[in-house]
């Protein structure tokens, strides 16, 4: 299996800009998971998805960030207008629940 | 609450000597218990796993971990250190009552010296 895959890996914009970041899981899984990794709050469970369904949202910082998951196997995180402090590494994941998360390898965010 | 505590920020050790990260937990049921390793600059990558049975459980790279749960403990050992084990570590549980809810610990930076 090809894993999680997480795209782009790097991206550098400008404030004000909008990013989307994309998300394939693992075929078969039907739990999505979207964190963020920052050196000052560590790993944060942003949003997750259960079957395509949004579950919990709690951990979306402000009405700038939202997600969707159109099908089983495509999500994305969308940040519009984009901040400096939203610069982080942002990680998708995805399980079968009561299982192992696997996560991708990450979406490197800077934005100046 | 369901939450992880991995108390030491970091751990210092030398190449062949014997590791201990340290991970205790909270959670209001069974406790699925995991263990996941970062290297610089990629995703968390899967290490072991504590489900139901044998407390000591073995995962990759020769790590293993034993469940203690009168002191609601999940702590990761290796025998033997490698300059290689050299990442973060993040310890996390899984609310049985609630499979989507995975709790993170803030992650132990492992430092071993040759």
């Amino acid at each position: 299996d090809a894993g999680v895959i997480q795209s782009p890996r790097h991206e550098v914009t400008e404030m004000g800009q909008e990013v989307t970041l994309r998300c394939k899981p693992i075929s078969g899984h039907n739990s999505l998971f979207w964190y963020r990794q920052t050196m000052m709050r560590g790993l944060e469970l942003l949003i997750y998805f259960n079957n395509n369904v949004p579950i919990d949202d709690s951990g979306m910082p402000e009405d700038r960030f939202s997600a969707k998951m159109p099908n089983a196997s495509f999500s994305t995180l969308k940040i519009q207008p984009s901040e400096p402090r939203d610069s982080a590494v942002y990680f998708c994941a995805s399980d079968l629940p009561g299982n192992t998360i696997y996560f991708g390898e990450g979406s490197w965010l800077t934005v100046v | 609450a369901q939450s992880v505590a991995q108390p030491e920020d970091q751990v210092n050790v030398a190449e062949g000597n014997p590791l201990t990260v340290k991970c205790t937990y909270s959670v209001s049921g069974n406790p699925y218990l995991f263990w996941y390793v970062q290297y610089p600059n990629r995703g968390l990558q899967f290490l072991l796993k504590y489900i139901t049975g044998d407390n000591l459980v073995k995962g990759s790279y020769g790590f293993e971990a034993e469940f203690n749960k009168s002191q609601t403990s999940f702590h990761l050992k290796k025998p033997s250190a490698l300059v290689s084990d050299s990442a973060l570590y993040f310890c996390a549980v899984r609310d049985g009552g609630n499979f989507n809810k995975f709790y993170f610990g803030s992650g132990t930076k492992l430092n071993v010296k040759p």
